[in-house]
């Protein structure tokens, strides 16, 4: 168990569908980061949260987004789902924001299988 | 953005040290040098990272060249359960922020 918590690890939904997930950050993590994983993108890094606010943002569709809570979990909506946001979901969280010194803890992630 | 280049993979027999290659010419002079791997079905692992001097933890060490523009992961001595991808990723950092992009890694193949 690395310390960082995805639910559900796995997902059916069909297209058009809306689907949340979520990921609780390892104890004392502040920031939490959304990457996806298919076969034949790789690990895209997707957005970066960080004590709240939005951080940064990488190669993330309109039809996407994200929130961090004030207990510092976070959530990841996907909406008008397609066949190829079929694909693994991980969360990463990390200590701080800037410049770093350390490293990552990423969950188990999440599968999610459009139809 | 900088980028790193490896080998798409590598195979090594059980119990023998093995040397994972990263090539990263044009490093900044700020960039850390991360490198994680990633089992079958499971997240990514972080496994260790370096800015400029050579770095030992318990999973493996990190040579890093004078000029920064190679690095080496060294895993002493290979199990079955290293066989995994690894991914030589360098820090990119903005204004309050900072993300890993990661690349194709190297496939490693562990034989009994």
């Amino acid at each position: 168990d690395s310390g960082v918590t995805q639910t559900p690890k796995h997902l059916i939904t069909a297209t058009g569908q809306r689907v949340t997930l979520r990921c609780s950050p390892r104890s004392g993590d502040l920031s939490v980061y959304w990457y996806q994983q298919s076969l034949d993108q790789g690990l895209q890094f997707l957005i970066q949260y960080y004590n709240g606010e939005e951080r940064a943002k990488g190669n993330i569709l309109e039809r996407f987004s994200a929130q961090q809570f004030p207990d510092l979990h976070s959530e990841l909506n996907l909406s008008s789902l397609e066949l190829g946001d079929s694909a693994l979901y991980f969360c990463a969280s990390s200590v701080g924001s800037d410049r770093i010194n350390y490293g990552y803890t990423f969950g188990s992630g999440t599968r999610l299988t459009v139809v | 953005d900088a980028k790193t280049t490896q080998p798409n993979s590598m195979e090594s027999n059980e119990e023998e040290p093995v040397h994972l290659p990263c090539n990263h010419s044009t490093i900044s002079g700020t960039d850390y040098i991360h490198w994680y791997r990633q089992l079958p079905s499971q997240g990514p692992e972080y496994v260790i990272h370096g800015l400029t001097s050579n770095v030992n933890n318990r999973m493996a060490s990190l040579a890093i060249a004078e000029d920064r523009k190679s690095s080496t992961l060294i895993l002493h001595r290979a199990t079955l359960r290293d066989a995994a991808v690894y991914y030589c990723i360098l820090s990119e950092s903005g204004a309050g922020s900072y993300q890993l992009t990661f690349g194709k890694g190297t496939k490693l193949s562990v034989i009994p």
